[in-house]
């Protein structure tokens, strides 16, 4: 079955650096891989989606590459502020039958400090 | 915020006992899936609703059952309720098939329930 792995440890970053989050899996290449942001007793927030045939995608201080080869994808989250501070999740789907049907890993906790 | 509201808020009930949980998709959105989410883990997915039928089920077992209502709002039932169903549930609704082309999951705020 497939396993998704984040970095389980919290990341610690300074203001205005830019945190780096990994997501591994093993087994099938989704069609999708997405990312979400969820903050404490709160459901997650779409942030990002990027397809099995695209390589990078951004959106403002977000950036997202996808390595079919390697089963791997990077978040990255560019001039961080506190406010960035919560955990993110990524999900695959697999989406050709599966639609939403989304698989998470566990998330990486990220900590902005001023 | 996203469209999507979840009630109750919190619940405890104890070992044994049946719950019903409820949730309200975003307006236009026809599908809706529901996730257990243990403390420290990531969501996982225990089935989707489409169209008012079951689509899709993860690895949960029958006493997790659920319904969707002609106007895309939808219901968990859990039975025999065990200390491990202890969990945030949450339900996400999505677009209808076709119309959007990122199918990004709108994510209510889920319901806290303990089983003492």
């Amino acid at each position: 079955s497939q396993k998704i792995e984040q970095n389980s440890e919290a990341l610690n970053i300074q203001e205005g650096k830019t945190a780096t989050l990994t997501c591994n899996y093993t087994n099938y290449s989704p069609a999708y891989l997405q990312w979400y942001r969820q903050d404490p007793g709160r459901g997650p927030v779409f942030l990002l989606l990027i397809r099995e045939n695209e390589k990078e995608k951004r959106k403002e201080r977000l950036k997202v590459t996808f390595d079919t080869t390697l089963k791997q994808s990077l978040f990255h989250i560019t001039a961080s502020q506190p406010a960035d501070s919560a955990t993110y999740l990524c999900a695959l789907d697999r989406a050709t039958d599966s639609w939403g049907k989304l698989q998470f890993g566990a998330g990486t906790q990220v900590v902005v400090t001023p | 915020e996203t469209g999507v509201t979840q009630s109750p808020t919190h619940l405890i009930k104890t070992r044994g006992q049946q719950v019903t949980l409820r949730c309200s998709s975003q307006s236009g959105h026809n599908t809706v899936s529901w996730y257990q989410q243990a403390l420290g883990q990531g969501p996982q997915f225990i089935f989707q609703y489409y169209r008012e039928e079951e689509n899709g089920r993860g690895n949960f077992p029958p006493r997790f059952s659920g319904l969707q209502f002609p106007n895309y709002s939808s219901e968990l039932n859990v039975n025999a309720l065990e200390l491990d169903d202890s969990a945030l549930y949450l339900c996400a609704s999505s677009s209808p098939r076709g119309t959007s082309g990122d199918n990004e999951q709108f994510f209510g705020p889920g319901t806290r329930l303990t089983v003492l």
